[in-house]
């Protein structure tokens, strides 16, 4: 059975610092996919990784995929309050799992 | 609009009734998700849909549940005899194809509360 595992669960931080949340697994994806979730919405797709290694930019965020495309990471900086949300990542072949989610609140 | 519909938005209850949610993709997508988010949770695989099939139904909570699609199109899922536990968010989730690699889109779920 696939599972994704997120960390942290929870992060609270001041605007302007820098974080990075992860997403860990023992098996090994084909792709992996990362949304923003906010509250009373549903998820929207920010990026997907399909090449190991693979590191993507969208503004302040930055994506990486593991080499052995077991794992992968997010990364932003100078976080601000427009980036509060819940970060879920998801992947899968057909069947989508989606990963327990990092509650993300950047504090004005 | 041209994005996933879901409705209703809300459903509120009594234990041991019926509910139906219903989920409209968007137009031409094949592929059809239902999860289930319960309060500051994750996404609960549920079920999906590749056209009208389902090949799988393993996220199923119980035989309680149990979703169909018809036309390529709108999914309705059912839950009978509802429970306490059953209450949560449904979210439904539409993609071009199948496949880890394709975007889903979500509608804003229809949130059920079983009093």
């Amino acid at each position: 059975t696939q599972l994704l595992e997120q960390s942290p669960q929870f992060l609270s931080i001041q605007e302007g610092e820098n974080l990075t949340v992860y997403c860990n697994s023992s098996s090994v994806f084909s792709s992996l996919q990362w949304y923003r979730q906010e509250p009373g919405e549903g998820p929207v797709l920010l990026v997907t990784v399909v090449t190991g290694g693979e590191v993507k930019k969208l503004k302040r965020l930055t994506f990486q995929f593991g080499d052995a495309r077991k794992d992968s990471s997010l990364h932003i900086t100078a976080a601000q309050p427009g980036d509060t949300g819940l970060y879920l990542c998801a992947g899968g072949d057909d069947k989508i799992i989606f990963g327990k989610g990092t509650r993300l609140h950047i504090l004005p | 609009g041209a994005g996933v519909s879901q409705s209703p938005s809300n459903k509120v209850t009594e234990k041991g009734k019926d509910v139906e949610l219903r989920c409209d993709p968007i137009s031409g997508h094949t592929a059809l998700y239902w999860y289930r988010q319960s309060l500051g949770q994750g996404l609960e695989f549920l079920i999906y849909f590749q056209g009208n099939s389902a090949p799988d139904k393993s996220g199923l909570p119980s035989d309680r549940f149990s979703a169909e699609r018809t036309g390529g199109s709108v999914s309705t899922l059912t839950i009978q005899r509802t429970q306490q536990e059953d209450s949560a968010v449904y979210l439904c989730a539409s993609s071009l194809e199948s496949g880890g690699d394709q975007p889903q889109h979500f509608g804003d779920g229809t949130r059920l509360s079983i009093l």
